[in-house]
């Protein structure tokens, strides 16, 4: 079975430009997540999809939007870049049994804001 | 979702057991365990997962005692290529999937 595949895997943008981000799940995985990491902050949530709804929110600021698919691929975007969006984006697709999820992650993409 | 803790950082030396405990006072009923490895520049692994009592696999084995209010991922006869971060979630998917890291435990093989 295919891993959870993002695209691309390097990018590198200005500041004020705006960057989106793609993301395939696991073949039957309905929630995808997404998550910035930095040195500075470590591993953060942005948000999680689920069947083409926003079902949580981590705290970023509007510039950081996403949608999810009928198909469940998802995009992330972030508008309106600043130097402190350079990091690698990180998707993860979860399969869920009863409370127990496990999340399966993709390789990540990694932004330079210059 | 439950705070854990962990210890910042563990060496140790090719063909021991590494064990990493984790502590989380307030696991809720429902939180599970979750263990996740992660090399530099690359997504975290899901390396096993737990409620209750012991845990095993082809990879890891995971101790949690009754209380719950810790637990402890042992890593049998390590290699170099197990260096790498580890980190201990605890939560459950009834609100859906929100993962929170916390800083993880960054172990160092050493030959």
């Amino acid at each position: 079975k295919a891993g959870v595949t993002q695209t691309p895997r390097y990018l590198i943008k200005t500041r004020g430009q705006q960057v989106t981000l793609s993301c395939s799940p696991i073949s039957g995985h309905r929630s995808v997540s997404w998550y910035q990491q930095t040195p500075g902050q470590g591993l953060q949530f942005l948000f999680e999809y689920f069947s083409e709804t926003q079902r949580n929110k981590g705290n970023f600021p509007g510039r950081f939007s996403g949608r999810q698919f009928s198909n469940s691929r998802s995009e992330m975007n972030v508008s309106t870049l600043e130097l402190g969006d350079s990091a690698l984006y990180l998707c993860a697709s979860s399969r869920q049994e009863g409370l127990a999820v496990e999340q399966y992650f993709g390789p990540g993409t990694r932004l330079t804001v210059t | 979702l439950a705070k854990t803790t962990q210890p910042i950082s563990m060496d140790s030396y090719e063909g021991q057991e590494v064990n990493i405990t984790c502590s989380h006072n307030n696991i809720a009923t429902n939180d599970y365990i979750t263990w996740y490895q992660q090399f530099p520049s690359q997504g975290p692994r899901f390396i096993i997962q737990g409620y209750k009592t012991k845990v095993k696999n082809e990879v890891a084995s995971l101790f949690i005692p009754a209380d719950r209010k810790s637990s402890t991922l042992s890593l049998p006869r390590v290699s170099l290529s197990d260096t790498a971060v580890y980190y201990c979630l605890v939560g459950d998917g009834a609100a859906g999937n929100k993962l929170t890291f916390g800083g993880g435990t960054r172990v160092l093989v050493k030959p």
